[in-house]
C-alpha cells in the first residue's frame, strides 16, 4: 500500500528565515506530487504541482518554491520566510496513470514569529 | 474559475440525529468531485470521488450524490466518532489541482 510521509511536524521560525519542507511516497512510482497550504477557516489552496522529476508548476506568485529531486520527494522551500506564510502546509500524490483522486500527507505546521 | 461552497459551515448534532451537508459548485466540464475527512492537526482522508450526476456512493454511515450544481454527503445515524471537518472539492477536466469549499465542521454529542 502507498504512504506519505512529510516532515518536520510543527515549525517555528523567525521571519527572514529559510524554509525546506520535505514529503516522500511511499509504494508507488511516478506519482503526481502538489503542495497545498490551509489557512483557519479556509479552503486548501494549491502552491505547487509536479508530475515529474525536475517538473515544477506554480499555481500562485508567492516567497516559495518547490523542487522536486527524486521520483518520490517533493520540496518546499524558502529563501526567506514572511509572517503571512504561517499556516498548515500538505502534501498529497496523485497516480500518474489516469486515477484522479488526491491522497495527502499528515501536513506541517508552520509557524513564523 | 472553480468555485466550491459548503454550507453549512458548522453542524451540531446528537448522536443517531441524521443530517445532511451541502457542496454547491461551478466548473468549467467536471473531473470529478470529492469528498474527504480530516480531524483537527491532521491531513484530509479521502471518502469518495463522484463523477456524474445521478451518481451516488455509500461508506458506512455517509453516502455521497451528484447532481449538476451540488452535491450532498447525507450522514445517517451519526455517533461521536463521525465528529470532523468534512472537505468538499471538485476537479476540471484540464486541471491537476484540486478546488476546495471551506468545510463543514460537524460536532457529534452522544
Amino acid at each position: 500500500s502507498q504512504t506519505i510521509h512529510q516532515w518536520p511536524a510543527t515549525l517555528v521560525q523567525p521571519v527572514g528565515s529559510p524554509l525546506s519542507l520535505e514529503c516522500t511516497v511511499e509504494g508507488t512510482s511516478n506519482p503526481n506530487l502538489y503542495w497545498y497550504r490551509q489557512a483557519a477557516g479556509r479552503g486548501l489552496q494549491l502552491l505547487f504541482y509536479s508530475v515529474g522529476i525536475g517538473q515544477i508548476s506554480s499555481e500562485v506568485p508567492q516567497n516559495l518554491s518547490a523542487s522536486r529531486p527524486q521520483d518520490r520527494q517533493f520540496i518546499l522551500s524558502s529563501k526567506k520566510l514572511l509572517l503571512s506564510d504561517s499556516g498548515f502546509y500538505l502534501c498529497a500524490w496523485s497516480s500518474g496513470t489516469g486515477a484522479v483522486e488526491q491522497f495527502f500527507g499528515p501536513g506541517t505546521r508552520l509557524t513564523v514569529l | 474559475e472553480d468555485q466550491v461552497t459548503q454550507s453549512p459551515e458548522a453542524l451540531r448534532l446528537q448522536e443517531g440525529e441524521s443530517s445532511s451537508l451541502n457542496c454547491s459548485y461551478t466548473v468549467s466540464g467536471l473531473r470529478g468531485l470529492f469528498w474527504y475527512r480530516q480531524d483537527p492537526g491532521k491531513g484530509p482522508e479521502f471518502l469518495f470521488t463522484l463523477y456524474s450526476a445521478g451518481e451516488e456512493k455509500e461508506k458506512e454511515r455517509l453516502k455521497a450524490t451528484l447532481t449538476k450544481k451540488e452535491s450532498f454527503l447525507h450522514i445517517t445515524a451519526p455517533k461521536p466518532e463521525d465528529s470532523a471537518t468534512y472537505l468538499c472539492a471538485v476537479q476540471g477536466i484540464n486541471d491537476y489541482k484540486l478546488s476546495f469549499g471551506a468545510g463543514t465542521t460537524v460536532t457529534v454529542r452522544a
